[in-house]
């Protein structure tokens, strides 16, 4: 079965600076992708990163960049330049193809918050 | 497109009452997936559907929760009766199956007293 684990439940990070986020996951199979999901306050998940595990290179989204490494089976986030608005909960999440359509695995979530 | 809508958007009910709660998928996704949020379990999905068909309802806790997808554009979860560890944000989210990305709605906090 897969798991998806995120080892630190908050964290906090100064205006403007940078901050990394972990997330390790076990499976055995070869294809999958790997994402990063936000939930601000407001409670709506927003993707905010994605990566697909046959690509070696890392994703990038303007101050988002994760490094991945497939064979630790490690996935975190980068956060560049952090800014008031990023504070929020970040799930890393797991997806595999299954039946036709695919299923996320979430990890429990890392709280974030952005100090000024 | 107005994204995944989801009514409603709070709903307090006294515990043995019946619940539904309600989702409306992005047009042309074809894949829905209802989860449930809780601090202590986090994410947990539930059920999902592919083309209107249940495909996997393993996530669902017991009988007394019940989904449906009468209609490509509309899915109902039902709890009956309800119990108030059925307490949660209970989140639908639509994709296009062979892309894979969600989109969520903004989720319905149930609260069971």
């Amino acid at each position: 079965a897969q798991t998806v684990t995120q080892s630190q439940p908050e964290m906090s990070v100064q205006e403007a600076e940078t901050v990394t986020l972990s997330c390790t996951y076990d499976t055995s199979e070869n294809n999958y992708y790997l994402f990063w999901y936000k939930q601000p306050p407001s409670r709506q998940m927003i993707l905010v990163i994605r990566q697909e595990a046959y690509k070696q290179q890392n994703a990038t989204e303007n101050r988002f960049s994760v490094n991945f490494q497939k064979a630790a089976k490690s996935f975190s986030l980068k956060i560049s330049d952090s800014q008031l608005g990023d504070t929020a909960m970040y799930f890393c999440a797991f997806m595999r193809r299954s039946s036709g359509t695919y299923k996320y695995i979430f990890g429990t979530g890392t709280r974030l918050k952005v100090l000024a | 497109d107005a994204g995944v809508i989801q009514s409603p958007r709070h709903e307090v009910t006294e515990m043995g009452q019946e619940v539904t709660l309600r989702c409306k998928p992005i047009s042309g996704h074809n894949s829905l997936f209802w989860y449930r949020q809780t601090m202590m379990r986090g994410l947990e999905l539930l059920i999902y559907f592919n083309n209107n068909v249940p495909i996997d309802d393993s996530g669902m806790p017991e009988d007394r929760f019940s989904a449906k997808m009468p209609n490509a554009s509309f899915s109902t979860l039902k709890i009956q009766p309800s119990e108030p560890r059925d307490s949660a944000v209970y989140f639908c989210a639509s994709s296009l199956a062979l892309i894979g990305v969600y989109t969520f709605g903004s989720g319905t906090r149930l609260t069971v007293v």
